[in-house]
């Protein structure tokens, strides 16, 4: 079935480092692709998102480029920030209903 | 435009008591998700709606557990008796019927069983 696969956390950073968060999945078709990203004691909030092969989602300095040669979404910051520190998902959809998330990676970033 | 609501934030109650949580979507959205999140099983997908109605149940861990959706701007997720493994974060999302397939999550209920 349909899954995904993200890098194990907890990911330390200085302010100021680049950021990668590997994502890779398992999907028939073309699935969408997400990453949402979730602060302590809030929901999950969606950060970008690429419909098709080689598209690249961007937001608030991050972006992950739909990969589909090696089926992966990795998030992707060049300056990380002390308020940046959160779980971040990745996610796909089958082009159905449901959402399929991976287990979260929680980032740490230290001024 | 206001986001997903849900109520109460959170909420303490003791084994046997019967709990209610709340939910408003996004106006215009027509599909609503309920999720549980837990350290140990991570976020799982209880039950959801299309047009108010309910389409995958398969996730509702057990009949202490049910939902509803009166209208489309109202769903609750009820759970009857409550017991102590049922603490965790109760999200609810909507997603719109059109456009693409990523849902919109409310702050969360964090539910406590004693």
């Amino acid at each position: 079935g349909d899954s995904v696969t993200q890098m194990e956390g907890p990911v330390t950073l200085s302010e100021e480092a680049f950021l990668t968060i590997n994502c890779t999945y398992t999907a028939t078709g073309y699935p969408s692709l997400f990453w949402y990203v979730q602060y302590p004691g809030e929901g999950l909030q969606l950060l970008l998102k690429a419909t098709k092969a080689d598209d690249k989602g961007s937001n608030k300095g991050f972006e992950a480029t739909y990969r589909k040669e090696t089926t992966s979404f990795h998030l992707e910051k060049g300056s990380v920030q002390v308020s940046d520190s959160a779980v971040y998902f990745c996610a796909l959809s089958p082009n159905t209903d449901k959402l399929i998330f991976g287990t979260g990676t929680r980032l740490q970033v230290f001024p | 435009d206001a986001g997903v609501i849900q109520s109460p934030r959170h909420e303490v109650t003791e084994m046997g008591q019967e709990v209610t949580l709340r939910c408003k979507p996004i106006s215009g959205h027509n599909s609503l998700f309920w999720y549980r999140q837990t350290m140990m099983r991570g976020l799982e997908l209880l039950i959801y709606f299309n047009n108010n109605v309910p389409i995958d149940d398969s996730g509702m861990p057990e009949d202490r557990f049910s939902a509803k959706m009166p209208n489309a701007s109202f769903s609750t997720l009820k759970i009857q008796p409550s017991e102590p493994r049922d603490s965790a974060v109760y999200f609810c999302a909507s997603r719109s019927g059109t456009g693409g397939y990523e849902q919109y999550f409310g702050p969360g209920t964090r539910l406590t069983v004693t």
